[in-house]
């Protein structure tokens, strides 16, 4: 079954402590990862996607990193502003509209 | 680029009754847009699948009765959660898929947070 899990479920984190959120998927095929910042009452908003194996994207205090069966989502030194919560979501390689989404990681940065 | 827009963000609404969301793909055309629901503390669901121009496609047990789809233009997909009751009340999210470079990237709306009372 294909399925998509992120961890840890909720993060808290010193102003400026820098740490990783994780997604592990098993998908019979990957098109490509998708991470998406959610806040409070709002829709995902777009942030990266990786489609092959070693591929890395950063945006100011974000990069992720893809691997054959995860994808990390890393932060430094992170801000107040970034608290949010991070989703993944795995692209069915068969059907490109077909997006498998983990629960979502929920960072909490403490000035 | 890449702009989708959902209306309302908030409504409250009588149980029996009928609500419309929209979801426009503001400087975009989306033949395929998403219908998704998102309980609190829980990823999105998908519930359905909108297509321009024609029936839309439900996921596994969603009532296609209750929760009525149209997507009559290449920008507007409408949601109308017909007579509504409390555990209709979600978050329910709009997303349009975007071809760019020869990839396909999923963007969403800002949510609808539907209570019925």
């Amino acid at each position: 079954e294909d399925q998509v899990t992120q961890s840890p479920e909720a993060l808290r984190l010193q102003e400026g402590e820098s740490s990783s959120l994780n997604c592990s998927y098993t998908v019979s095929g990957l098109r490509g990862l998708f991470w998406y910042r959610q806040d409070p009452g709002k829709g995902p908003e777009f942030l990266f996607t990786l489609y092959s194996a070693g591929e890395e994207k950063e945006k100011e205090r974000l990069k992720a990193t893809l691997t054959k069966k995860e994808s990390f989502l890393h932060i430094t030194a992170p801000k107040p502003e970034d608290s949010a919560t991070y989703l993944c979501a795995v692209q069915d390689a068969n059907n490109f509209n077909k997006f498998y989404f983990g629960s979502g990681t929920k960072l909490n940065v403490k000035p | 680029g890449a702009v989708v827009s959902q209306h309302p963000s908030r409504v409250i609404c009588k149980s029996g009754t009928s609500v419309k969301i929209e979801c426009r793909s503001l400087d975009f055309q989306a033949t395929t847009m998403f219908w998704y629901r998102q309980f609190p503390k829980q990823s999105l669901m998908l519930m359905a699948t909108s297509n321009e121009g024609s029936k839309a496609t439900y996921e596994q047990g969603v009532e296609k009765d209750k929760f009525l789809i149209n997507h009559a233009s290449l920008t507007l997909s409408t949601l109308t959660v017909t007579s509504a009751h409390p555990e209709d009340s979600s978050f329910y999210i709009c997303s349009a898929t975007l071809v760019r470079q020869l990839n396909t990237e999923a963007f969403f709306g800002q949510g609808t947070r539907l209570t019925v009372v």
